[in-house]
């Protein structure tokens, strides 16, 4: 158990609509980074915040928002959802601002999949 | 643009014997290698790092080797156990930016 808690466990929805994902990190841990992963793909950094606020922005697409509230908690807000939008959405924490090193390594959650019919 | 690549999808190795995943990458600045492990329906776990300034790092069966003018990584298995039938993700991190991801491999250990 590796302390991040992700919900839901899985989510099915139709284009267009608007979903939120949840996640809590480990208790201590003031990063939260979001990572997708589709199909064949390898994980692909979205977004990070530290201490509620936005620290690195990767490859997230403007329907996509994401924010970190004072209990340190963070939401994934996709919009306007498309059927290539369908993948696994995984949260991650981390104690410090940096991604993880080999000392401070990412504790990743068991991730929302996403399906869009 | 990818930075991280592990070009073989899947490997199948028997119980007992070695497994070697590789992985290959671009960017000659990243600072650290990370070897992440997933298994269905669980998130990646950290398996092992390597600073960019060594060759070796071992932690009991496993033993990652870097090498940094073909930069190309590869991860040590032995010996393989079923246990340690998961995907394998490698991952490559500059600073405090990013970790970025390979595609990863799943190995899968035969009896």
């Amino acid at each position: 158990d590796s302390g991040v808690t992700q919900t839901p466990k899985h989510l099915i929805t139709a284009t267009g609509q608007r979903v939120t994902l949840r996640c809590s990190p480990r208790s201590g841990d003031l990063s939260v980074y979001w990572y997708q992963q589709s199909l064949d793909q390898g994980l692909q950094f979205l977004i990070q915040y530290y201490n509620g606020e936005e620290r690195a922005k990767g490859n997230i697409l403007e329907r996509f928002s994401a924010q970190q509230f004072p209990d340190l908690h963070s939401e994934l807000n996709l919009s306007s959802l498309e059927l290539g939008d369908s993948a696994l959405y995984f949260c991650a924490s981390s104690v410090g601002t940096g991604s993880g090193s080999y000392n401070s390594p990412l504790h990743f959650g068991n991730g929302t999949r996403l399906t869009v019919t | 643009d990818q930075q991280v690549k592990q070009n073989s999808p899947s490997l199948s190795v028997q119980e007992g014997r070695i497994s070697i995943l590789n992985c290959d990458y671009t960017n000659s600045m990243f600072d650290y290698f990370l070897w992440y492990k997933k298994y269905p329906a669980e998130g990646p776990t950290f398996l092992i790092s390597i600073s960019s300034i060594k060759d070796k790092n071992e932690d009991g069966r496993f033993t990652v080797f870097l090498n940094k003018s073909a930069k190309h990584l590869s991860l040590h298995i032995v010996p393989s156990q079923p246990g340690d039938s998961a995907v394998y993700f490698c991952a490559g991190i500059q600073g405090a930016q990013k970790l970025v991801f390979g595609q990863g491999t799943r190995l899968t250990i035969n009896p």
